[in-house]
């Protein structure tokens, strides 16, 4: 079975500008978190979606915004890209219908902002 | 402000030593602690996990320790290999799913 996918792998974008990420769980999972993850730092917890619906957000501005899809896929939006957005997005999904439990990670999306 | 405390930041172990990186916690709301490796580009890959109910999970070569009154847990890799050189986070969830800063581990032929 395939794992957690995102797209695109790679994107550069210029400051100012709007940036979406695609996330693709794996088959059976309804739950799908968003990261960031700064060089050399932990992942630091987005966003939870679980059927659609938001169910945890962390400590991030309201430029950051996500949705789920009735096939259970999602995509951030980062609007107003700023240089310390620079990163690695991860998305992960798991099969808990409540809570996080095992989360299986995809490769991630490394976004630069110049 | 930092919900789970990593260290050492860093850890060179010889093949065939024991690799230990502990991990402390604040929340006793958190009802979760998994462990994951992380190799340079790639993502977070789940190692082990336990629950506040239990004291020791084993998996392999892979144990996790479980202090709840001292609110701290910690990993032991058995038998190093050259091959477990990654870098490793703790976390801890409840609400909000929280990672350690990381410990990269380099183990020596």
């Amino acid at each position: 079975d395939a794992g957690v996918t995102q797209s695109p792998t790679h994107l550069i974008k210029t400051r100012g500008q709007h940036v979406t990420l695609r996330c693709s769980p794996i088959s059976g999972h309804k739950s799908v978190s968003w990261y960031q993850q700064v060089l050399g730092q932990g992942p630091q917890f987005i966003f939870q979606y679980y059927e659609k619906e938001e169910r945890g957000r962390g400590n991030f501005p309201d430029r950051f915004s996500a949705r789920q899809f009735p096939n259970y896929s999602s995509e951030l939006n980062v609007n107003a890209l700023l240089l310390g957005d620079s990163a690695l997005y991860l998305c992960a999904s798991s099969l808990l219908t409540k809570g996080f439990g095992e989360q299986y990670f995809g490769p991630g999306t490394r976004l630069t902002v110049t | 402000q930092q919900q789970v405390k990593q260290s050492p930041q860093s850890l060179i172990v010889q093949k065939g030593g024991i690799s230990i990186i502990n991990c402390a916690y604040e929340n006793t709301a958190f009802d979760y602690f998994p462990w994951y490796q992380q190799f340079p580009g790639k993502g977070p890959a789940l190692l082990i996990a336990i629950r506040p109910d239990v004291s020791e999970k084993k998996e392999g070569r892979f144990t996790i320790s479980f202090n709840k009154s001292a609110k701290q847990f910690s990993l032991h890799i058995m038998d190093s290999q050259p091959g477990d050189s990654a870098t490793y986070f703790c976390a801890a969830s409840g609400n909000q799913f929280y990672f350690g800063t990381g410990t990269s581990l380099t183990v020596i032929p």
